[in-house]
């Protein structure tokens, strides 16, 4: 139980290419959806916390209007980097829980790897 | 937010029990205690979490001091597949967030 698909699994573009990263709860109802970022050996860094139905709320330093997102329903969230450019280049990872208290444990997708050219 | 300090790796071998330890000493009366796992190239894989008292499942086992300042991931025999970056995460009740540390790294030989 507690699977999260996350679509699609690798990217690779042209810069000021506009990508939309999916992130499904297939087996549960998501309160919460998490988007992070990490760089290569490096640790997950939070970029947002979106509830269903209403605004994300971004970490200090995210540009909300760089990377758009949209949790529409309990099962889907959805990330976009508008007009990517090789900075943007990074693994990009969700995760879902049931739980909007932190008393239930976040479950990840496997991650998007983009690649900026 | 409450922070955690692990060893940056550790080595063990096969079939042998290892013990990853965490300091929180910063945690609150109502932060989880969560451990998550990392393959490369994969999202983190949940192993367990616990508040207060000892916890078992069939991966691992949550051992937690009395005043909550430190805990420990044991895997009773660790298997090649073991191998990966265990991260120790506290989840402040009510915020719910995952701030993530370095980790430790766990080489295991055969």
């Amino acid at each position: 139980g507690a699977v999260v698909s996350q679509h699609p699994s690798r990217v690779i573009c042209k810069s000021g290419t506009s990508v939309k990263i999916e992130c499904r709860s297939l087996d549960f109802q998501a309160t919460t959806m998490f988007w992070y970022r990490q760089f290569p050996k490096q640790s997950l860094m939070l970029m947002a916390t979106s509830n269903e139905g209403s605004k994300a709320t971004y970490e200090q330093g995210v540009e909300k209007d760089k990377f758009l997102i949209n949790h529409a329903s309990l099962t889907l969230s959805t990330l976009t980097v508008t007009s990517a450019h090789p900075e943007d280049s990074s693994f990009y990872i969700c995760s879902a829980s049931s739980s909007g208290q932190g008393t239930q444990p976040q479950h990840f997708g496997d991650g998007t790897r983009l690649s900026i050219l | 937010d409450a922070k955690t300090t692990q060893p940056n790796s550790m080595e063990s071998n096969e079939e042998e029990p290892v013990h990853l330890p965490c300091n929180h000493s910063t945690i609150s009366g109502t932060d989880y205690i969560h451990w998550y796992r990392q393959l490369p190239s994969q999202g983190p894989e949940y192993v367990i979490h616990g508040l207060t008292s000892n916890v078992n499942n069939r991966m691992a086992s949550l051992a937690i001091a009395e005043d909550r300042k430190s805990s420990t991931l044991i895997l009773h025999r660790a298997t090649l597949r073991d191998a990966a970056v265990y991260y120790c995460i506290l989840s402040p009740r009510g915020t719910y967030k995952y701030i993530f540390g370095t980790g430790t790294r766990l080489k295991v030989l055969a």
